[in-house]
């Protein structure tokens, strides 16, 4: 089955300490892309990956790293994480970026207290 | 750049009546078209999208969306909205951004349906 899995799906942590909220894909596709969704914002584009070892910022990076050593996996990485990154990510790919529609995982939702 | 607008945040309708969630668009050059539903604790999924060819696009579960170049907009429909359709829906458009295609999301309309 053709899926974008996500992991975990709840964390909470503190202010601080360092986490890695993992995504893979089972397509082969070559575009991912981590999004933070928060309300009354919709979905805001973190960063994207063309293909492996292409990554890109997208519309608010601060605070988050990411890497593509691997087709399938594009994890998230929150190296000293605020209270204002509480939100609900999700990890999305696509077989051709922004022609075809994105896949989406079931979202993580972080909470940093 | 491009930018998406959603009216209403929230929209109520009777069940059996009909869905009219609206979508503008700004873009600069012409753009491909989505529409994503989301439902309680998942993550999106396509509802239908807009290439070139055909504007009036049907997708799954009875929705469809008429492309209009010249309001630029892109607003959803169906004619009889069942319980099941409560969900939030959010808006897309993909152009020519920066070198790659980029998606930008609206900022997303839920749909509560009244028995």
């Amino acid at each position: 089955e053709a899926q974008v899995t996500q992991n975990p799906r709840y964390l909470i942590t503190v202010t601080g300490k360092k986490l890695t909220v993992t995504c893979s894909q089972n397509m082969n596709h070559e575009y991912m892309s981590w999004y933070r969704q928060d309300p009354g914002l919709g979905l805001r584009q973190i960063y994207y990956s063309m293909n492996v070892e292409v990554t890109d910022k997208g519309d608010v990076p601060e605070g988050y790293k990411v890497s593509r050593k691997e087709k399938r996996n594009f994890p998230l990485i929150l190296e000293s994480p605020s209270p204002n990154q509480t939100s609900l990510y999700f990890c999305a790919s696509s077989d051709y970026a922004g022609y075809e529609k994105l896949f989406f995982g079931s979202g993580t939702q972080l909470s940093v207290l | 750049a491009q930018s998406v607008t959603q009216l209403g945040s929230h929209v109520s309708v009777s069940e059996g009546a009909l869905v009219l969630l609206r979508c503008n668009y700004s873009s600069s050059v012409p753009p491909y078209l989505f529409w994503y539903v989301q439902y309680p604790n998942q993550g999106l999924q396509l509802l239908l999208k807009y290439t070139t060819g055909a504007t009036l696009v049907k997708g799954i579960n009875g929705f469809e969306a008429e492309f209009k170049k010249s309001e630029t907009s892109f607003h959803l429909t169906k004619p009889s909205a069942h319980m099941s359709d409560a969900a939030e829906y959010f808006c897309a458009v993909s152009d020519q951004s920066g070198g790659y295609q980029k998606v930008t999301f609206g900022t997303g309309t839920k749909l509560q349906v009244i028995p």
